[in-house]
């Protein structure tokens, strides 16, 4: 039982690179999500998937787009990377998008553009 | 909008309690969680609350008034592995959309 994982850990991008981050959870949750982590702004919300065949855009969707592939699977890429996406980026599951569950997050893929 | 605010810093000694305080301004609120995130870390889920009181998990509590639209997370008889950042989420629904929203953090140090 892996929980969340993530890949690449961490990855090196030119300006106008494109790349995708994949995620992956094995606890058959409905709920999952990509935040961005950046020094002293907490973490913000970029898309999220309710449950299977749903993507709704959070608070920083822009420079982004989400898969969810299966209920398993959720990816986030970034079709033309630029430096203001340099940052920790998180992809967390949960049974239900509420309160009271327990959301999940993976490592981490530590991204830096230049 | 939704806006949140947090300490950005709190000092504590090993074996105090410490309070870390969340106020939120947001339409739709139906809770709020407590996470906690070491230096390198991925964020780990500590509580939640989504009636008004005071909900306890060990040495950790957490408060919730949502007529004041505040909650605070309570951590007693400090170790040194409670040096962390803490987080608080709130969860709203607005529009028939859910959102979670978390705040920038606390970052707590425990001194010995």
């Amino acid at each position: 039982n892996a929980g969340v994982t993530q890949t690449p850990k961490f990855q090196v991008l030119k300006t106008g690179q494109s790349m995708t981050l994949q995620c992956a959870q094995d606890m058959n949750h409905n709920s999952m999500y990509w935040y961005r982590q950046d020094p002293g702004m907490g973490l913000r919300l970029i898309y999220y998937s309710a449950s299977e065949g749903t993507t709704d855009k959070g608070e920083v969707p822009n420079g982004y787009n989400v898969s969810r592939l299966n209920k398993r699977e959720f990816s986030l890429r970034l079709e033309s990377a630029a430096p203001s996406q340099t940052s920790v980026y998180f992809c967390a599951s949960s049974k239900r998008v509420t309160a009271q569950e327990t959301q999940y997050f993976g490592p981490g893929t530590r991204l830096l553009v230049l | 909008g939704q806006s949140l605010e947090q300490p950005s810093e709190v000092t504590a000694v090993e074996g105090a309690i410490v309070q870390i305080n969340c106020t939120y301004q947001t339409s739709g609120f139906y809770g709020l969680s407590w996470y906690q995130q070491h230096d390198g870390g991925a964020p780990t889920f500590l509580s939640y609350n989504a009636l008004d009181g005071l909900e306890e998990t060990g040495r950790f509590s957490s408060f919730l008034s949502r007529s004041d639209s505040y909650g605070y997370l309570l951590l007693q008889e400090l170790q040194m592995k409670d040096s962390a950042s803490y987080f608080c989420a709130v969860y709203s629904n607005s529009g028939g959309y859910q959102k979670v929203t978390f705040g920038t953090g606390t970052k707590l140090q425990v001194i010995p």
